[in-house]
């Protein structure tokens, strides 16, 4: 257990319909990512939040993805009109300072859009 | 072409043996080389870094990175059947993306 926790672990949703998910950093580690793992494949970069300011986003992140991290804490990533292939594994990792290498791992939330 | 290539395996290999784990990039201008080890249903967990060309070790596991030929490897003494996961690398120029490859699959049979 790193001590980055994600809520929830698992949801099944229906297409079109809006999920959020809730990542709780290491306390006072200021950078904050959000990857999308899927099957057989890596984790790719989603958003990058360095305190409460967004600072990076991928092509990946849709309109229909929107990420917040007020207040520099928790980060919560919101997917609207879910389509099935939004379906996969949506990490989360923190790190302290300014070293992009270190980063540590929540558990992840696996969706499923049926 | 993916910018890490990564070899996804499986690797099955028996208790004791040295494992050897490898990558390539595209792009010269990564500079920070990680390897992190990512259990089933599990988020991925930091086993090592390292900057530019070199060596780096660490108990059983020993990161290499060959700038000149764009080659990154992980190796594993002795390796244990606790050993058994999906061991990704990873790479960054010093930004904020950090740009992972497939993962390879190892087994390790008691």
């Amino acid at each position: 257990d790193t001590g980055v926790s994600q809520d929830p672990r698992h949801k099944i949703t229906k297409r079109g319909q809006n999920v959020t998910f809730r990542c709780d950093p290491i306390s006072e580690h200021n950078r904050l990512y959000w990857y999308r793992q899927t099957l057989g494949q890596g984790p790719e970069f989603l958003t990058y939040f360095q305190n409460e300011a967004q600072l990076e986003k991928s092509r990946l992140l849709s309109d229909r993805f929107s990420a917040e991290r007020p207040k520099g804490s928790f980060s919560t990533l919101e997917i609207q009109r879910t389509e099935q292939g939004d379906s996969a594994m949506y990490l989360c990792a923190t790190g302290p300072g300014q070293y992009q290498e270190t980063q540590y791992f929540g558990p992840g939330t696996r969706l499923l859009v049926l | 072409q993916k910018e890490v290539e990564q070899d996804p395996g499986p690797l099955s290999v028996p208790e004791g043996a040295i494992v050897s784990l490898n990558c390539t990039y595209s792009n010269s201008a990564f500079q920070y080389f990680m390897w992190y080890r990512q259990y089933s249903r599990k988020g991925p967990e930091l086993l090592m870094y390292t900057y530019s060309s070199g060596n780096k070790e660490d108990g059983r596991f020993t990161a290499q990175v060959d700038k000149s030929s764009k080659y990154i490897s992980l190796f594993i003494r002795d390796s244990q059947p606790s050993d058994s996961a999906t061991y990704l690398c990873a790479t960054n120029t010093g930004g904020f993306k950090t740009i992972f490859g497939a993962g390879t699959r190892l087994f390790v049979k008691a």
